[in-house]
């Protein structure tokens, strides 16, 4: 049973572009939402996190939207670069301890 | 950037054999995650500490699986007797607390034959 949902499995953009990555989740006590960047042979990457109090967070050009009632989270990433091109990851947690994540969305952005 | 260290960054076993990897944590992180990536970017909590007490860990951790966070030294990770299934990458992460973000270390690649 996956618990964290994500979509697109793959999705390509153009430089400049607004690159969108959702995620949906099943768990109602999930509080804490951190999204992941990793690169090829590298570990995952804090990119940006919220927690279900808020229903929006802005780091730069990455901007999460939340919506509790539906379960459903995606990240925004505008003025897409070709430095962004990794799989980004959507994980959640409830309370304390382990985060579980999604299967993840391996972005590419074309110059 | 994290500051998890994690050696080595690639190990290759043997089915049967043993197969350990280490983990130093980001100074003042006093909670230790262990994580399995697999080639399908499926992630498996294994298992995690706060200082050296065990909180949580899988089923499966405590068959084949060891894992200790001695104090004043790595925290480690050790596979007894490895199996095919078991290759994956896995990672490391601390904490400040069990509420705080996680940050990852490289991770660990284990390959078994």
């Amino acid at each position: 049973q996956q618990q964290v949902r994500q979509s697109p499995q793959s999705l390509t953009v153009w430089e400049g572009e607004t690159a969108i990555l959702n995620c949906s989740y099943e768990d109602s006590t999930f509080n804490y939402f951190p999204w992941y960047q990793q690169f090829p042979g590298e570990g995952p990457a804090l990119l940006i996190s919220i927690r279900s109090v808020s229903d929006k967070k802005e780091d730069g050009r990455f901007t999460i939207f939340f919506n509790k009632r539906e379960k459903k989270l995606s990240l925004h990433i505008t003025d897409s670069q070709p430095g962004d091109s990794a799989t980004y990851f959507c994980a959640a947690r409830a309370g304390g301890y382990k985060v579980v994540f999604g299967s993840g969305t391996r972005l590419l952005v074309s110059p | 950037n994290s500051k998890v260290i994690q050696t080595p960054r690639y190990l290759v076993k043997g089915q049967g054999q043993k197969a350990k990897m280490r983990c130093i944590p980001e100074k003042g992180h006093p909670v230790v995650f262990w994580y399995q990536q697999n080639k399908n970017n499926e992630f498996k909590f294994l298992i995690n500490f706060q200082n050296q007490e065990v909180l949580q860990q899988i089923d499966m951790t405590e068959k084949r699986f060891s894992a200790e966070c001695p104090s004043n030294s790595p925290c480690s990770l050790e596979i007894q007797s490895s199996e095919a299934g078991d290759s994956a990458l896995y990672l490391c992460a601390s904490s400040r607390d069990n509420y705080a973000e996680q940050f990852f270390g490289p991770g660990t690649r284990l390959t078994v034959l």
